[in-house]
């Protein structure tokens, strides 16, 4: 059971060019996450998809598009990549979005750009 | 807006002693606080769950305790041991849409 899986998991970019991280579940979620995390911010929500079909914005969302293609993979893509966007991105799926369920993280994307 | 803060410092403890972590929340009540550890280079691990009506709950070496007066919950490992050197990460849900709201983590080492 491979749970959550991020694709790819290091990556360096230059200024302005676009990329798309993967990411995939195998536990049958309805919801799933993108967050970033830098040193000294914790995990900020990027976007989120509360079920197949739909997605919203969470708390930094600029600079970022998302894709739920299927009830199994949630996309993230950065169409003109920013050296502000120089972080670790860590996809995440629970069950629900509401209620109390733990929320299963994959190991991370360690995205650079110069 | 909701604000969750855990202890910036990195909490240094001796093997075999308890450590004891803090998370505060301001502007909310959450019904329940999630507790998560994160090793170096991997995702977050979910540890624990406590309901707002729970007070404490125990996990093996793992104690949680929620105090909706002072609007805060410790985190507590007994007996601790170099493996449980770790960031450890507090969230509550946010009280619109359920999404999950995380401190920025305290950093936890255990020395033999």
């Amino acid at each position: 059971n491979a749970g959550v899986t991020q694709t790819p998991k290091f990556q360096v970019l230059k200024t302005g060019q676009s990329m798309t991280l993967q990411c995939a579940q195998d536990m049958n979620h309805n919801s799933m996450y993108w967050y970033r995390q830098d040193p000294g911010m914790g995990l900020r929500l990027i976007y989120y998809s509360a079920s197949e079909g739909t997605t919203d914005k969470g708390e930094v969302p600029n600079g970022y598009n998302v894709s739920r293609l299927n009830k199994r993979e949630f996309s993230l893509r950065l169409e003109s990549a920013a050296p502000s966007q120089t972080s670790v991105y860590f996809c995440a799926s629970t069950q629900l979005t509401g209620g109390n369920q733990p929320q299963h993280f994959g190991d991370g994307t360690r995205l650079s750009i110069l | 807006s909701q604000k969750i803060e855990q202890n910036s410092e990195a909490l240094n403890i001796q093997e075999g002693k308890t450590a004891t972590l803090t998370c505060n929340y301001t502007n909310y009540s959450p019904a329940y606080l999630q507790w998560y550890r994160q090793d170096p280079g991997r995702g977050p691990v979910f540890l624990l769950l406590i309901r707002e009506n729970e007070k404490e709950k125990r996990k093996e070496r793992l104690k949680v305790t929620f105090d909706t007066t002072l609007k805060q919950s410790l985190f507590h490992i007994t007996a601790s041991q170099p493996a449980d050197s770790a960031t450890y990460l507090c969230a509550h849900r946010d009280n619109q849409g359920g999404k999950l709201i995380f401190g920025q983590g305290t950093e936890l080492s255990v020395k033999p």
